[in-house]
């Protein structure tokens, strides 16, 4: 089992610009989440998805989309990007009942 | 609303010392309580969790955590540090409103140094 895949690791984007952070787990997780990670803050849930079809806001959604594709996939996207937005960001999927989260190694974002 | 804090940005020790990380919590019920660990440019792993039970936890790498319910704390601990157990420790919480999806409430996190 690869676990949780992320893509890109490293990204450099001009403040205005589009992208789409992928997500992906193969561990048969029906739950999903996207985070933002930022010195001092800990992590701050942008979005998640209880199950495929299904998709709900977190503590910090603005600037932020999320589509879940399939059961597997969960992507973020960043219409207009702002230097605010300039994190670290972690995709996880947990299994129901499980209660513990798996954690992707992370995308790390430069918005200039 | 349901809240976690872990009061050190940082945490000393030298190898060979016991160490604990402080968390405190504060939950409408009962709560889940979680530690997860980040070493450098890695995902978050999961290290153990409190759901109901023996007050004291047992998880990875020789971690436990002491579950206070009056104190409204879950310390995690270690009898004896090792230089590779130096990261950043993240205390968490599930979120109450989601019974069917584990959201989490994380602490600000705490960078353990453990020095030969």
């Amino acid at each position: 089992n690869a676990g949780v895949t992320q893509t890109p690791k490293f990204q450099v984007l001009k403040t205005g610009q589009s992208m789409t952070l992928q997500c992906a787990q193969d561990m048969n997780h029906n739950s999903m989440y996207w985070y933002r990670q930022d010195p001092g803050m800990g992590l701050r849930l942008i979005y998640y998805s209880a199950s495929e079809g299904t998709t709900d806001k977190g503590e910090v959604p603005n600037g932020y989309n999320v589509s879940r594709l399939n059961k597997r996939e969960f992507s973020l996207r960043l219409e207009s990007a702002a230097p605010s937005q300039t994190s670290v960001y972690f995709c996880a999927s947990v299994r129901t009942g499980n209660n513990e989260q798996f954690f992707g190694p992370g995308t790390r974002l430069t918005v200039l | 609303a349901q809240s976690v804090a872990q009061p050190e940005d940082q945490v000393n020790v030298a190898e060979g010392n016991p160490l604990t990380v402080k968390c405190t919590y504060s939950v409408s019920g009962n709560p889940y309580l979680f530690w997860y660990v980040q070493y450098p440019n890695r995902g978050l792993q999961f290290l153990l969790k409190y759901i109901t039970g023996d007050n004291l936890v047992k998880g990875s790498y020789g971690f436990e955590a002491e579950f206070n319910k009056s104190q409204t704390s879950f310390h995690l601990k270690k009898p004896s540090a090792l230089v590779s157990d130096s990261a950043l420790y993240f205390c968490a919480v599930r979120d109450y409103g989601s019974s069917n999806t584990c959201k989490l409430i994380f602490g600000q996190g705490t960078t353990l140094q453990v020095k030969p």
